[in-house]
């Protein structure tokens, strides 16, 4: 069956530096998203992503974190200058056609130090 | 702003018994999707519900959306080890094409 996959599964960095969490969506989906949870809390949306191009964002999503795919096959999510709040599990998720049916990756948690 | 909200929050259960946490939404349920964690892991699929009064079931665990109570339930029967974590509910928010939003979770613990 297919699946959404996320790399690295676990990144540590310090405070400061960027980081590239990289995720492959299920190979015919059009709609791609990034969540995050932060140990203990809820699951946030972060972004969304169809016809390459953002198509809705949250507060969280300031002008520090940008999404791309490069290819035909990635989705990335870049973190420009990481802070201590940033520490979080990262999910990625991907929906075929109703933006409703979304398929989450394993998650990556990103430690900042 | 829409909210889910799960109960219990958590919920300590003698093995071989049932269970139900419910997720209820302020606002119209378009869909519901449950999954499972494990504390500071990833989501794991349980079930989506798309319509009014669909029940799913997979293996001991069943799923309802009631949307004139704005409410999903779900159901383990005769728990095992195997089904402690923590329950996550996830809604397509009312306002938006591609937003999902979460319940806080039910931390399920199995007692043998």
């Amino acid at each position: 069956e297919p699946e959404v996959t996320q790399t690295p599964s676990h990144q540590v960095t310090q405070m400061g530096q960027e980081v590239i969490l990289r995720c492959v969506p299920i190979s015919n989906h059009l709609y791609f998203y990034w969540y995050r949870q932060i140990l203990g809390q809820k699951v946030e949306f972060l972004v969304s992503f169809y016809n390459n191009e953002i198509s809705e964002k949250s507060e969280i999503f300031d002008d520090q974190f940008s999404v791309e795919r490069p290819d035909g096959s990635n989705f990335t999510l870049k973190i420009r200058s990481t802070k201590l709040e940033d520490s979080a599990m990262y999910f990625c998720a991907s929906a075929r056609g109703s933006p409703y049916e979304q398929y989450f990756g394993p998650g990556t948690r990103l430690t900042v130090t | 702003s829409q909210e889910l909200e799960q109960s219990p929050q958590s919920l300590i259960v003698q093995e071989g018994k049932n269970l139900t946490i419910n997720c209820t939404s302020s606002k119209t349920l378009y869909g519901l999707y449950w999954y499972k964690q494990k504390y500071g892991e990833g989501l794991i699929f349980l079930m989506m519900l798309q319509k009014g009064g669909e029940e799913k079931s997979h293996e001991k665990i069943t799923a309802k959306l009631d949307e004139k109570k704005q409410q999903s339930s779900l159901h383990i029967t005769a728990s095992q080890p195997s089904h402690a974590g923590i329950y996550l509910c996830g809604a397509p928010r009312v306002d938006s094409n591609y937003q999902l939003i979460w319940g806080a979770g039910t931390k399920l613990i199995i007692k043998p």
